[in-house]
């Protein structure tokens, strides 16, 4: 059974970067065909897809533009895990934040969530 | 982008009747390979989101056979033959075809029971 267990600080100060980690139970950062993704979520942006990383031979990322120049996704086989940084937080990078596997174009595995709130 | 839109946005149905959520895109979800990349989650309160569809009309495991998905392109329906108690939450479409990948949701429909 997979799992995904995020750790990570939940409030932070603008100009700070945002930093969570999601570990992997029951599956491998570097199996196939899976893909690993960050999702936030917040009343006034709805669900956000924020960016992905995934093996197929050598190490992929794929970031949503909104947040292109900030985001850095990172797997770490060691620890099974992949982590977030976002840079330069700001009011508005409030939110829940998801760690979740994709597999056949869904995610369908989610971990718990991850509330982390930016404010001064 | 492509945009998301879902309609209704609530709706309140009696337990054991039926239920439809429309889900259009801005953009065909249409793969060459003949799937459509859309995707249906139910987030119930204080959870995460749960998968129930994918590529427009498969059921994800464990998902009640009450649940189904149809459509094509750019218009998407969400089935409940009977809602049940437990069906309680906003459901979701997001589409999954953009490359590279931008993948976005609908703006959620929240059922409640009467």
């Amino acid at each position: 059974q997979v799992q995904l267990q995020q750790s990570g600080p939940g409030l932070l100060k603008p100009s700070q970067t945002l930093s969570l980690t999601c570990d992997i139970s029951g599956d491998s950062v570097s199996g196939n065909l899976v893909a690993w993704n960050w999702i936030r979520q917040s009343p006034s942006r709805g669900l956000e897809w924020l960016g992905r990383t995934y093996y197929k031979s050598k190490w992929y990322n794929d970031y949503a533009i909104s947040v292109k120049t900030r985001i850095t996704i990172t797997p770490d086989t060691s620890k099974n895990q992949f982590s977030l940084q976002l840079s330069s937080v700001t009011p508005e990078d409030t939110a829940v934040y998801f760690c979740a596997r994709e597999m056949s174009n869904a995610f369908g595995i989610w971990g718990r969530g991850t509330m982390v709130t930016v404010s001064s | 982008d492509i945009v998301m839109t879902q309609s209704p946005l609530s709706l309140s149905v009696t337990p054991g009747e039926p239920a439809s959520i429309s889900c259009r895109s801005s953009q065909s979800l249409l793969h060459t390979n003949g799937y459509n990349y859309l995707v249906w989650y139910l987030q119930k309160p204080g959870q995460s989101p749960q998968l129930l569809i994918y590529w427009g009309s498969n059921r994800a495991s464990g998902v009640p056979d009450r649940f189904s998905g149809s459509g094509s392109g750019t218009d998407f329906t969400l089935k409940i033959s009977r809602v049940e108690a437990e069906d309680v939450g906003v459901y979701y479409c997001m589409q999954t075809v953009q490359t590279p990948p931008a993948y976005t949701f609908g703006q959620g429909t929240k059922l409640e029971i009467k």
